[in-house]
């Protein structure tokens, strides 16, 4: 299967360590996006990379996550600190930038729970 | 402010049976793009079907189809023959513009349950 694949798919921290995900896209996607799901809610959009440089960050993003995608091709999101209210889904996704089927395909999430 | 509002928190349906999932957004751009996507139990977002703002006709995929109606600002999901497989909870997702990139706006979901 050539889906986005995250890894990993379940972690619990406690709070105040630092934890990191890992995102590797479908291979011939050049964008890539991190989102946020807390439990009834939709996905929040939380940043958006184009090959390797991050265009958008959501103000979400405080200053205790970052997003790296060095070759443009594989991503991960660090948080630093982790606090409760970081428990959460984190989803990524990645789509074309042109052509048809421009969709963004999501892979499974990692479930974070800060204890 | 771009929203989207999706009122039904649950929905039942019998196997075999349609059911409209209801989606109204808000938004003053003149391109955006519509998508609705489904959620089983195991998280991942999987993509149903997508609508541009200047798309004549409804789209359809398979046994989805968009009801798009821009005057009233609604874009509700019908599913026909519903299945087993379609309990999940969907998203109505908006982009702007409907060329750009997938900074979606997502609703907060209807959960979907398909009784035998």
């Amino acid at each position: 299967d050539t889906g986005v694949s995250q890894d990993p798919r379940h972690k619990i921290t406690k709070r105040g360590q630092n934890v990191t995900f890992r995102c590797d896209p479908i291979s011939e996607h050049n964008r890539l996006y991190w989102y946020r799901q807390t439990l009834g809610q939709g996905p929040e959009f939380l940043t958006y990379f184009q090959n390797e440089a991050q265009l958008e960050k959501s103000r979400l993003l405080s200053d205790r996550f970052s997003a790296e995608r060095p070759k443009g091709s594989f991503s991960t999101l660090e948080i630093q600190r982790t606090e409760q209210g970081d428990s959460a889904m984190y989803l990524c996704a990645s789509s074309l930038s042109s052509g048809t089927g421009t969709e963004a395909f999501f892979g499974q999430g990692t479930r974070l729970t800060v204890v | 402010a771009q929203k989207i509002t999706q009122t039904q928190p649950g929905m039942f349906v019998q196997e075999k049976e349609a059911v409209t999932l209801d989606c109204t957004y808000d938004t003053s751009d003149q391109s955006y793009g519509l998508f609705w996507y489904k959620q089983p139990s195991s998280g991942e977002m999987i993509f149903l079907i997508y609508q541009g703002s200047y798309d004549e006709q409804n789209a359809t995929e398979g046994r989805y189809s968009l009801n798009f109606q821009k005057a009233r600002k609604s874009a509700n999901l019908v599913i026909s023959a519903s299945q087993l497989g379609d309990s999940a909870m969907y998203f109505c997702a908006m982009r702007r513009p409907s060329g750009g990139y997938n900074k979606l706006i997502f609703g907060a979901g209807t959960r979907l349950a398909v009784h035998p």
